[in-house]
């Protein structure tokens, strides 16, 4: 079955930059859209950013765009997620999901938290 | 920019009954583009309903999905108690692209 794994996460002060991994195997990641969704603590998901299968078109959420910069390597099975100008806002769980084609997502990874705090 | 309002907030239930989830969209929503997920504590959200009515791979059939233009029902026939969950509708539009999430209906074993 899919498998997404989420690494990066942890404590990062106001202003500061993180980089979020997502592995994945056991399909072919080069040919899928790949997603990262976030949710705060206690609060429900949100889209973050959408790369298409060769990394040739990305899309953002207002709230991150010109903050976030997603990315993939598809040699590498990994898609990232490039986080700077972080905000107390920003703290969340962060996953990365595979696109199912039908704008809906069919696979998660377990997620990555990122706590945003001085 | 469409928004999704779930109703109701939290619905109380017991195993074996029927629960009834409601979404409803500001602007007409492409059915195509309609899905449902469950959420767990702790766990990643899980795909169950796409296309407004199609259940994902090794979803139970107890769970069904309708509706179309700008409100869509999630039905569970006869819950069980690992269906005690959280469950959020999301959207897809394309211009520009935006993945929508609602706010989320928690059903809770009464």
């Amino acid at each position: 079955e899919v498998h997404l794994v989420e690494s990066g996460g942890g404590l990062v002060q106001p202003g500061g930059s993180l980089r979020l991994s997502c592995a994945a195997s056991r399909f072919t990641f080069s040919s899928s859209w790949m997603h990262w969704v976030r949710q705060a603590p206690g609060k429900g998901l949100v889209w973050v950013s959408r790369i298409t299968s060769d990394g040739s078109s990305t899309a953002y959420a207002d709230s991150v765009k010109g903050r976030f910069t997603i990315s993939r390597d598809n040699a590498k099975n990994t898609l990232y997620l490039q986080m700077s100008s972080l905000r107390a806002e920003d703290t969340a769980v962060y996953y990365c999901a595979r696109d199912a084609t039908h704008g809906d997502f069919d696979y998660w990874g377990q997620g990555t938290l990122v706590t945003v705090s001085s | 920019e469409s928004v999704l309002t779930q109703s109701p907030g939290t619905l109380s239930l017991s195993p074996g009954e029927r629960a009834t989830l409601s979404c409803r969209a500001s602007q007409s929503v492409s059915s195509s583009y309609l899905a449902w997920y469950q959420q767990k504590p702790g766990q990643a959200p899980r795909l169950l309903i796409y296309g407004a009515s199609s259940r994902a791979t090794g979803i139970p059939d107890r769970f069904s999905g309708s509706g179309s233009g700008t409100d869509f029902t999630l039905t569970i026939s006869r819950l069980e108690p690992e269906d005690f969950a959280v469950y959020y509708c999301q959207q897809y539009g394309s211009s520009p692209p935006r993945y929508t999430f609602g706010q989320g209906t928690k059903l809770e074993i009464k």
